[in-house]
């Protein structure tokens, strides 16, 4: 069974500019995460999908940031535009209905800004 | 709020070492705990996990104890190996909080031969 996949892997874009990463949560799984970590700092929670729906959005620093999971499949995490503080990685994350389940972690989308 | 505090790396040591990485946490209620690794190149995996209190979480030869008491849940491994290198998450997650993840900021352990 496949894991968690993100694409793509590494990305260096300047600022001002906008960069998309993309989400495969482990098939069947109905909930979909966002996490990030930016300059060696913690790992900080972004959003939670339920399906299509998102059911926290708490994490998002602003509104430079856009997540979307039409269908309730794939999802994408737009920045737009990126600034240099938005550097670092992007993990993605699934799990199956419910609360208490195990969450899967992708490899991470390695975003650079200069 | 939800907070999760391990110890700065990055931890060297040599082959066969003992390894403990420590992490507290503060949480409303009674979380549960987990921890992550991450190996070079990889992204992040469960290495482990405990429920309630006194529960201790194992896999691949690493232990930690869900302390309640000084809300705690180190990490330790008796011997460790080159490939036990990796960066270590600690992390909870409250019973409220659905399945919202709370980590700390990671530990680099470097493991020589």
């Amino acid at each position: 069974e496949a894991g968690v996949t993100q694409f793509p892997s590494h990305s260096v874009i300047e600022k001002g500019q906008t960069v998309t990463l993309r989400c495969d949560p482990i098939s069947g799984h109905d909930n979909l995460y966002w996490y990030r970590r930016v300059m060696g700092k913690e790992i900080k929670f972004l959003l939670h999908f339920v399906k299509e729906s998102k059911q926290d959005e708490s994490g998002m620093p602003n509104n430079r940031f856009l997540a979307e999971r039409t269908g309730g499949t794939y999802s994408t995490l737009k920045v737009q535009p990126a600034e240099l503080e938005d550097s670092g990685v992007y993990f993605c994350a699934s799990s199956k209905q419910g609360t208490g389940n195990t969450i899967y972690f992708g490899e991470g989308s390695w975003l650079t800004v200069v | 709020g939800n907070s999760v505090t391990q110890m700065e790396g990055p931890v060297t040591l040599s082959e066969e070492a003992f390894l403990t990485i420590n992490c507290t946490y503060t949480a409303t209620g009674y979380p549960s705990l987990f921890w992550y690794v991450q190996y070079p190149g990889e992204g992040l995996q469960l290495l482990l996990k405990a429920t309630k209190a006194d529960d201790k979480g194992s896999n691949k030869g690493f232990e930690a104890t869900y302390r309640k008491e000084t809300t705690s849940f180190h990490l330790e491994k008796g011997s460790v190996q080159v490939s036990d290198s990796a960066v270590y998450f600690c992390a909870l997650r409250p019973p409220a909080a659905g399945n919202k993840l709370t980590f700390g900021g990671g530990t680099r352990v470097l493991v020589k031969p």
